[in-house]
């Protein structure tokens, strides 16, 4: 069965705070992807990564960057949390070239 | 020009009625179309993928795939009200293994 997890389902932090999120896979999946996902503005994509240590932006990496230290671990990251960065966060992987997205629970996160 | 667009909801119907559901997008050279379900608080859940032009049945579930007029549909047949959710269609285009999600179309089955 294909198996996603994130670390937290729900967060609170406090603005300024480092936040990490980590999700892992065991799918031997080369992609994974962090998005998030707020009321009335749909899946918006941050980061993905293709392979290990390799990252690409997404289309709103401003705030957020990544890591990808293992094949089936990637992490979000939020340098200095703001509270315009309270959303839910959902983590996805897939083979390459097949575009099947498996996603992750999700986490909640609230900055406050 | 979104590149996913979806019919606005929310979209109601009673149930053991059909629902339809249908997307667009602009990528001409998009090969592979995905239909996801989400529950209010819940993660997408995959539940249909569809890469040819015509019909792909699966259950109560059919995709409907028309490349030259850049159109994907979702039909739900026998409708139940634990359908009510989000569904989300998804576009793989050209650009490396992204997939572009759309707004959603919210469904309500009414008992």
């Amino acid at each position: 069965d294909v198996k996603v997890t994130q670390s937290s389902r729900y967060l609170v932090k406090r603005t300024g705070e480092k936040v990490f999120l980590e999700c892992v896979q065991d799918m031997d999946h080369e992609n994974m992807f962090w998005y998030r996902q707020d009321p009335g503005l749909g899946l918006r994509l941050i980061y993905f990564s293709y392979d290990v240590k390799m990252k690409e932006k997404g289309d709103i990496p401003e705030g957020y960057s990544v890591s990808r230290e293992k094949k089936e671990r990637f992490s979000l990251i939020l340098e200095s949390a703001s509270t315009n960065q309270t959303s839910m966060y959902l983590c996805a992987s897939s083979f390459p070239s097949l575009g099947t997205q498996y996603f992750g629970p999700g986490t909640r996160l609230l900055v406050l | 020009q979104k590149e996913v667009e979806q019919n606005s909801g929310p979209l109601s119907v009673p149930e053991g009625a059909i629902a339809s559901l249908n997307c667009t997008y602009s990528d001409r050279g998009s090969q592979s179309f995905f239909w996801y379900r989400q529950y209010s608080g819940k993660s997408p859940e995959l539940i249909m993928f569809i890469y040819s032009n015509g019909d792909k049945e699966d259950g109560r579930f059919t995709a409907q795939l028309n490349k030259a007029s850049q159109y994907v549909s979702l039909l739900i047949r026998d409708s139940q009200p634990s359908d009510s959710a989000t569904y989300l269609c998804a576009v793989k285009g050209t650009s490396y293994d992204k997939v572009i999600f759309g707004p959603g179309t919210s469904l309500s089955v009414i008992p």
